[in-house]
């Protein structure tokens, strides 16, 4: 079984502050991690995986997340907030002997001006 | 152009009627999925299909119908039996239907806009 946890339901950020969203997993084998983010009435949009290769794994925007294995944890970090970053951000795994994603219940973001 | 598309954004039923939701890649994956979106909560898996005339029930599938006869199509039936079937419906595909076949350990899935539902 697979699952995720994301810590924080809503995020509120100053522009031009850090980002920080927190994930942490539970999976019963090498898990491939993901996050995704959607804005209003869109899609979702991948913007970074991990998949084995390095631990700390850069996105599309600026983002990046570093996989912990000790800690289970693949939490999402931005240096620099933008306004366009308002949006709500998904955490998913993937176990290695599946193809099945299973989703964090998601965390909003607020970037105030 | 590649990508998935999904029609129409907004569809409104009245309680009882079936509807369908169209989902269109050409993206040449095989695995499709669909997805239910509700307020507050992470998606939840509907059906999905890893290849032509097959498909599989997910987490949440009771009034729900699919069908997978083109590789590119997989549109999904909302019945009347769906009890409660307002919400955001988000289909998606992946290019591996097979775990870790050519490296691809990520079975990423790639999203479709959406399809809001409301049934009144």
């Amino acid at each position: 079984a697979q699952s995720v946890t994301q810590l924080d339901s809503h995020v509120s950020v100053s522009e031009g502050t850090p980002v920080l969203l927190r994930c942490n997993y539970s999976s019963s084998y090498s898990p491939s991690l993901f996050w995704y983010v959607q804005h209003p009435n869109k899609g979702l949009q991948l913007l970074l995986k991990y998949t084995s290769a390095a631990t700390l794994v850069k996105g599309i925007n600026g983002f990046e997340a570093e996989f912990k294995k000790s800690e289970t944890s693949f939490h999402l970090t931005k240096p620099s907030a933008h306004m366009s970053d308002a949006a709500e951000y998904f955490c998913v795994v993937s176990n290695s002997n599946d193809y099945k994603l299973s989703f964090g219940a998601g965390t909003t973001v607020t970037v105030r001006a | 152009d590649g990508g998935i598309t999904q029609s129409p954004k907004y569809l409104f039923r009245k309680e009882g009627q079936n509807v369908t939701l169209s989902c269109e890649q050409n993206l040449n994956h095989d695995a499709m999925y669909w997805y239910r979106q509700d307020p507050g909560q992470g998606l939840r898996l509907i059906y999905y299909s890893q290849i032509v005339n097959d498909f599989q029930k997910g987490d949440i599938a009771e009034g729900y119908s699919v069908s997978r006869e083109k590789k590119e199509s997989f549109p999904l039936t909302v019945t009347s039996a769906q009890k409660n079937p307002t919400a955001f419906y988000l289909c998606a595909s992946s290019m591996s239907r097979t775990p870790g076949l050519a490296g691809v350990a990520g079975h990423e899935q790639y999203f479709g806009p959406g399809t809001r539902l409301t049934v009144t």
